[in-house]
């Protein structure tokens, strides 16, 4: 069983609707951090929590709005989205933020299935 | 920028046989991450590798990091259906002048009973 909890497994959308994912950790992991997978694909980085600042957004539209209310919660709002936002997305989470002598690996959720209509 | 090159893109392999997944780096490795992915789930972490000549091993699977720091390979004995999935490398890497997670595109792993 994965130690990152992600919510809800699946998720249906309309492009005018307004959901959110949820993550949660309890191993006292400092970052967090939200990927996208689409099939096929390796995961690519969309945003990064360390110490509940946002401190990486990799360009990310602002339909996709990333909030962190403490240290163990990692939200990601959902907001007119596209078709093309369809994928698996990815909460993880590590000791520190991601360094050249890091030494601590991610910790991944079983990610949610996002499909939008 | 850091780019990851992984080999082969998919394999089949006989249940019991070995195999052997390779990843490249354009660049030296600082840490490099094995994870296996089934399909629609999330990344599972199997190893981390940081020092030149490093060798892990849990189970059945060994991976290890050359002394010049720029190859990987992770080698399955006696393959199981379990150990069936993608498997992807991750090296800790600068893109966008953003120090991250830069991705193997992955290897895909199926077991022929």
């Amino acid at each position: 069983d994965t130690e990152v909890t992600q919510t809800p497994k699946h998720l249906v959308m309309g492009m005018t609707n307004k959901k959110s994912l949820k993550c949660e950790q309890h191993m006292g992991h400092r970052a967090m951090y939200w990927y996208k997978q689409k099939a096929k694909k390796p995961p690519e980085l969309m945003f990064v929590y360390s110490y509940e600042k946002l401190s990486i957004n990799e360009s990310v539209p602002s339909r996709f709005s990333p909030e962190c209310p403490n240290s163990s919660l990692l939200n990601l709002h959902l907001h007119a989205l596209q078709p093309e936002d369809s994928a698996l997305y990815l909460c993880a989470s590590s000791q520190e933020n991601l360094q050249p002598s890091y030494n601590s690996p991610l910790h991944f959720g079983n990610g949610t299935r996002l499909t939008v209509t | 920028s850091q780019e990851l090159e992984q080999s082969p893109q998919s394999l089949i392999v006989q249940e019991g046989k070995n195999l052997t997944i390779n990843c490249t780096s354009s660049k030296t490795l600082y840490g490099l991450y094995w994870y296996k992915q089934k399909y629609g789930e999330g990344l599972i972490f199997l190893m981390m590798l940081q020092k030149g000549g490093e060798e892990k091993s849990h189970e059945k699977i060994t991976a290890k990091l050359d002394e010049k720091k720029q190859q990987s390979s992770l080698h399955i004995t006696a393959s199981q259906p379990s150990h069936a999935g993608i498997y992807l490398c991750g090296a800790a890497g600068v893109m966008d002048s953003n120090y991250q997670l830069i991705w193997g595109a992955g290897t895909k792993l199926i077991i022929k009973p």
